[in-house]
C-alpha cells in the first residue's frame, strides 16, 4: 500500500518547450501532494505544496509561472515546467500525504522524473 | 530557520551494525523520518518517530531520539549489501513541509 507513481520516469526536451510531469497516488487518496527538486548528490528541496482543488503554495524563490502545478483530483497532481531551459534539468520528485487510516502525517514518495533540457 | 545535518559518508562491513546520525534545530518538529534512496530512484520511507517517543524498533532498524539534544540516529543491525544507499533524515511539523538533511551515503563492503 501507499504507492505513488510518476510519469514519465525520464524526459529529454528541447530548450523552450514545456514538459508535464504527473504524480499519482495509486491506492490512497491524497488531499496534499508535494513537489521536490533534487540536484545531483544533493538533498531534496521543496518547491511547492499542492492541495486538491486549490492553488499551490510555492516556496520562496520558486517561480509559480515557471512551474505550474495542478491538483485536480485526490489522486493526481501535475507539474508543468514551462519554457524549459538547461538549468531546469534536474530530478523532480513528488510525494503524497495519506490522510485516511495509516500514519496520517507521512509523505510517500514517487520514483522521480529525470528531466534533461537540451 | 529549520536545519537538518547529517554525516556525509559511512562505510561498514557486511554483517556489522551501521549507525547514521542526524541533528536538527527545530524544537517544534513533531515527526522525524528516515528515508532511503537508491541510485536513480525516489525515496522510500524506512521508519518515522513521533517527537514524544525516544525509541522505535522495526525489525533490523532502531531509531533513537534525544529530544533535548535534538539528535536522531538510525541503527541498522546486520547490515547487508542491499542496504547500500543514501539515507535521508527529515523533520516536519504535523506532516507538512519536510526539511531534509543532505543525506548519508552508506557503503557496505562484502
Amino acid at each position: 500500500g501507499a504507492v505513488v507513481s510518476q510519469h514519465p520516469s525520464w524526459v529529454i526536451c528541447k530548450s523552450g518547450t514545456s514538459v508535464k510531469i504527473e504524480c499519482r497516488s495509486l491506492d490512497f487518496q491524497a488531499t496534499t501532494m508535494f513537489w521536490y527538486r533534487q540536484f545531483p548528490k544533493q538533498s531534496l528541496m521543496l518547491m511547492a505544496t499542492s492541495n486538491e482543488g486549490s492553488k499551490a503554495t510555492y516556496e520562496q524563490g520558486v517561480e509559480k509561472d515557471k512551474f505550474l502545478i495542478n491538483h485536480a483530483s485526490l489522486t493526481l497532481s501535475t507539474l508543468t515546467v514551462t519554457s524549459a531551459h538547461p538549468e531546469d534539468s534536474s530530478f523532480y520528485i513528488c510525494s503524497a500525504r495519506d490522510l485516511a487510516g495509516r500514519v496520517t502525517d507521512t509523505q510517500y514518495f514517487g520514483p522521480g522524473t529525470r528531466l534533461t533540457v537540451l | 530557520g529549520e536545519d537538518v545535518e547529517q554525516s556525509l559518508f559511512l562505510s561498514v562491513r557486511e554483517g556489522d551494525s551501521s549507525v547514521i546520525n542526524c541533528t536538527y534545530t527545530d524544537s517544534s518538529s513533531t515527526y522525524l523520518y528516515w528515508y532511503k534512496q537508491e541510485p536513480g530512484a525516489g525515496l522510500q520511507l524506512l521508519t518515522y518517530i513521533f517527537s514524544n517517543m525516544d525509541m522505535k524498533q522495526d525489525q533490523r532498524l532502531t531509531v533513537l531520539l534525544n529530544k533535548k539534544d535534538k539528535h536522531l540516529s538510525l541503527r541498522i543491525a546486520d547490515t547487508q549489501t542491499g542496504d547500500s544507499a543514501i539515507y535521508f533524515c527529515a523533520e516536519s511539523m504535523w506532516g507538512n513541509k519536510l526539511v531534509f538533511g543532505a543525506g548519508t551515503i552508506l557503503r557496505v563492503k562484502s
